[in-house]
């Protein structure tokens, strides 16, 4: 199957700085990506849809200025907490697909706000 | 988006067949049925996908009723490696299947 991959694997920050979460699709090209996110014993929550050479469309209740996301190539797609706050801890995953039917998900980034 | 109910948790044994089924009422025509498993601290993984009837691959079975409303995931002699939430998830195929609506899983414990 196809391999999404994501980096770091986690990463602690201190409050108020910011921080990249990287999501490549190794072995295929998606001009879609999408960013989940899921606290500890709850379901994945989209948070917004990555779209290659355009603007992101972020989910009801997303702050786009607080996550930015960027699809600046085929395959990749960062996604940015900026000052980051503890409340924003959460493990985050990226998926994409190289064709209909099936999403490949990344290992997951969790992330620590002290 | 079709919204989907599964069981919050499920108990079984190592060795023994375990069903989930998910209901989904509002299935629209062209939806599919997918279903993930994740482990913690990990991203999902899928496991099957089908639209009626009954589909079968190397590691799960997933059977559809006529009217589509529900389905039931089978796995054969589960072992402790399958303790995992499994998730049921339904939608078009095609194009952005990203926003796809996750409900909030099964948890499988399986128990030696």
């Amino acid at each position: 199957g196809a391999v999404v991959s994501q980096h770091p694997s986690w990463v602690i920050c201190k409050s108020g700085t910011s921080v990249k979460i990287e999501c490549r699709s190794l072995d295929f090209q998606a001009t879609t990506m999408f960013w989940y996110r899921q606290f500890p014993k709850q379901s994945l929550m989209l948070m917004a849809t990555s779209n290659e050479g355009s603007k992101a469309t972020y989910e009801q209740g997303v702050e786009k200025d607080k996550f930015l996301i960027n699809h600046a190539s085929l395959t990749l797609s960062t996604l940015t907490v900026t000052s980051a706050h503890p409340e924003d801890s959460s493990f985050y995953i990226c998926s994409a697909s190289p064709y209909p039917g099936e999403l490949f998900f990344g290992e997951g980034s969790r992330l620590t706000v002290l | 988006l079709a919204k989907t109910t599964q069981p919050i948790s499920m108990d079984s044994y190592e060795g023994q067949e375990v069903n989930i089924t998910c209901s989904h009422n509002n299935i629209a025509t062209n939806d599919y049925i997918t279903w993930y498993q994740q482990f913690p601290s990990q991203g999902p993984r899928f496991i099957i996908q089908g639209y009626k009837t009954k589909v079968t691959n190397e590691v799960a079975s997933l059977f559809i009723p006529a009217d589509r409303k529900s389905s039931t995931l089978s796995l054969p002699r589960v072992s402790l490696s399958d303790t995992a939430v499994y998730y049921c998830l339904v939608g078009a195929p095609g194009g952005s299947q990203g926003n796809l609506i996750f409900g909030k899983g099964t948890k499988l414990s399986v128990k030696p």
